[in-house]
Order: C-alpha cells, then structure tokens, then sequence
C-alpha cells in the first residue's frame, strides 16, 4: 500500500508555542485531508485540501498542499491544552481508487 | 445533523467466532468506508461501500465482508477470527464523489482472545 510518513513521530511543547507537523510520499496525491484523534474517540476533521499550493485555516490551525502534490504540512497557532491529541494526515490518490491512505500519526502533548 | 453512530462500542470474542459490526452514516451521506486501526497506527482502509455494492477494497482477506442497506447504514462481517484481527474498527461517512471528506464514528474496540 502507499506510505505516507509523518514527521514528527511526537511532540511535547509548551503551551502558547506554535507547532508545524509534515506528511510526506513518494506518490503524487490528489487530496489530503488532516484529522486529529483522541483517546477512546475516532478521528475528527480538521481541514481538506484539493489543489496543490492551496493554503487553508480552521482557526489556529493552517494546512497547506504541497506544491509536488507529495505532501501536506499542518501548522497549529498558539497550542493550548485541549490541542493534545494525535494527528493524522490522510491522503486519495484517484488513480488507485477510493481509499484514502492515513500516515502514521503524530503525538502532541501541551505542557501547561 | 446526526453524526456516524457505530456498534457495539466494545467487544471480546475468541479465536475462530464471526462477528458483525454496525454503523449509521451521517445524515444525508450515503457512502460508507470501513478501517481497521491497530493500536499506535493510522486507520487501514478495508473497503467501501455505495449504492449497496462493495466500490473499493484493501489488502484484507475475503473474510472479512460487508453490506450496506437501503438507508446507507452499513455492516462489516468478520469470519473465523484471528488474534491480529484485535484493533478499533472505524466507520466513515461521505458524500458520493471519489475525494469527499470522511466523517468518522468512535468506532468498535474488538477483543480477541
């Protein structure tokens, strides 16, 4: 199946930093879609991205396209506690079908 | 707007049973994708489900099948249960069309002993 590698694999920051997580490929992707997942919960919908070089805000968070279509970064502004969660990028390459392909998760922590 | 609802939210069964999983979609979606998420990894497409005919598979074996109703509610079937089988089973919801974003339910937590 594709890979789509997070980076970082975890993070801890103090709250008030801003944070910036990437997701890479190999593969050229047609949309990424960026989720954050708590424990015991599924995955939330944070942002969706079409084309590439598109720039896209929910609040304090911002994610952009990558220009090569093979990955996606997302910023988070001014963390707060309730940001802790894991992070997924997610990935649809039309070529190869309907499925999505998630990374591999990146691990916040907010230190108050 | 209701949200996807899945069921039961938690369950052990042994090696060799079948199991059945249940999920509503969201209101108004009527494409249904299931994942399997072991624990510390991301969700593992399984397949997907339109118009009540399978529209898309993963690397999983033919033991594990599904169905989808009139309404859009969905199933995932699992037979002859192995230990590995033991992961959060999520459904997603979506409007029709290849690249529509997927909405998430908590998820089924199956135990396999």
């Amino acid at each position: 199946g594709q890979q789509l590698n997070q980076s970082p694999q975890s993070m801890f920051i103090q709250e008030g930093e801003d944070v910036s997580m990437n997701c890479t490929s190999s593969s050229i992707f047609n949309t990424w879609l960026w989720y954050k997942q708590d424990p015991g919960e599924g995955p939330v919908l944070l942002i969706a991205l079409y084309k590439a070089g598109e720039l896209t805000s929910n609040g304090r968070l911002t994610a952009q396209f990558g220009i090569t279509r093979k990955d996606s970064f997302l910023n988070i502004s001014a963390s707060i506690p309730s940001d802790v969660g894991i992070y997924f990028c997610a990935g649809l390459r039309l070529i190869t079908g309907n499925q999505f392909y998630f990374g591999t998760g990146t691990s916040l922590t907010v230190i108050p | 707007e209701t949200g996807v609802t899945q069921s039961p939210t938690h369950l052990i069964k042994t090696r060799g049973q079948q199991v059945t999983l249940r999920c509503s979609s969201q209101s108004g979606h009527n494409t249904v994708s299931w994942y399997q998420q072991a624990l510390g990894q991301g969700p593992q497409f399984i397949f997907q489900y339109y118009r009540e005919e399978e529209n898309g598979r993963g690397n999983f074996p033919p033991r594990f099948s599904g169905l989808q109703f009139p309404n859009y509610s969905s199933e995932l079937n699992v037979n002859a249960l192995e230990l590995d089988d033991s992961a959060l089973y999520l459904c997603a919801s979506s409007w029709s069309g290849r690249n529509q974003p997927q909405h998430f339910g908590d998820g089924t937590r199956l135990s396999i002993l």
